[in-house]
């Protein structure tokens, strides 16, 4: 089945930095690579998403960006800032439904 | 004001005790899922359901039990053959089956007396 492997699994940054997070998948068939952020005690929030046919995604501050040749897709954050600190995670969806959640990165970003 | 209303937000199970969690949708969706998540790990899938009476299991099934009787509703039980039930349950929604955009609730904290 698919592995998704996330990281790092905590990154603490300064505020105005970037922020980057990674995620590889093993299963091919995989071509939906959503992006959620989860504050404490809540339900994770879709905030970008891409599929296998872009190779780059950007909304204001965020951007995803896919390589299906090496099987990893990343999330970037500029100027970050201090509402920017949560959970973040990623998942790998296939054609048939099947989806699989990456470990989570827990962001911190310091004012 | 439209989305996913998971109750209780806490409860607390006792030994050999079956519990069933709330999730409701105001959404419209057809498909609905289950997730468990443990401290410092992804989500995992215990049930999904495309359509009003049909479910299907996920990855961890085994121990839980749900019910699909009306489009809003899929509440799930978790029963006593569950011996590590402690996690946070997150309920979601999405506009059709295969369609992947998730919507989540808030979730339930579970925990055990």
């Amino acid at each position: 089945g698919e592995n998704v492997e996330q990281h790092p699994s905590t990154l603490s940054v300064q505020e105005g930095d970037s922020a980057v997070i990674k995620c590889t998948y093993s299963d091919s068939a995989s071509n939906y690579f959503p992006w959620y952020k989860q504050e404490l005690g809540k339900g994770p929030q879709l905030i970008i998403d891409i599929r296998s046919n872009v190779g780059e995604k950007k909304d204001q501050r965020i951007a995803v960006t896919l390589n299906k040749t090496a099987k990893h897709f990343s999330l970037h954050i500029t100027e970050t800032q201090p509402e920017d600190s949560a959970v973040y995670f990623c998942a790998a969806w296939t054609n048939a439904g099947k989806s699989t959640f990456g470990d989570g990165t827990t962001l911190t970003v310091k004012p | 004001d439209g989305g996913i209303t998971q109750s209780p937000k806490y409860l607390f199970r006792k030994e050999g005790q079956n519990v069933t969690l709330s999730c409701e949708q105001n959404l419209n969706h057809d498909a609905m899922y289950w997730y468990r998540q443990d401290p410092g790990q992804g989500l995992r899938l215990i049930y999904y359901s495309q359509i009003v009476n049909d479910f299907q299991k996920g990855d961890i099934a085994e121990g839980y039990s749900v019910s699909r009787e009306k489009k809003e509703s899929f509440p799930l039980t978790v029963t006593s053959a569950q011996k590590n039930p402690t996690a946070f349950y997150l309920c979601a929604s999405s506009q059709q089956a295969g369609n992947e955009k998730l919507f989540f609730g808030s979730g339930t904290q579970l925990s055990v007396l």
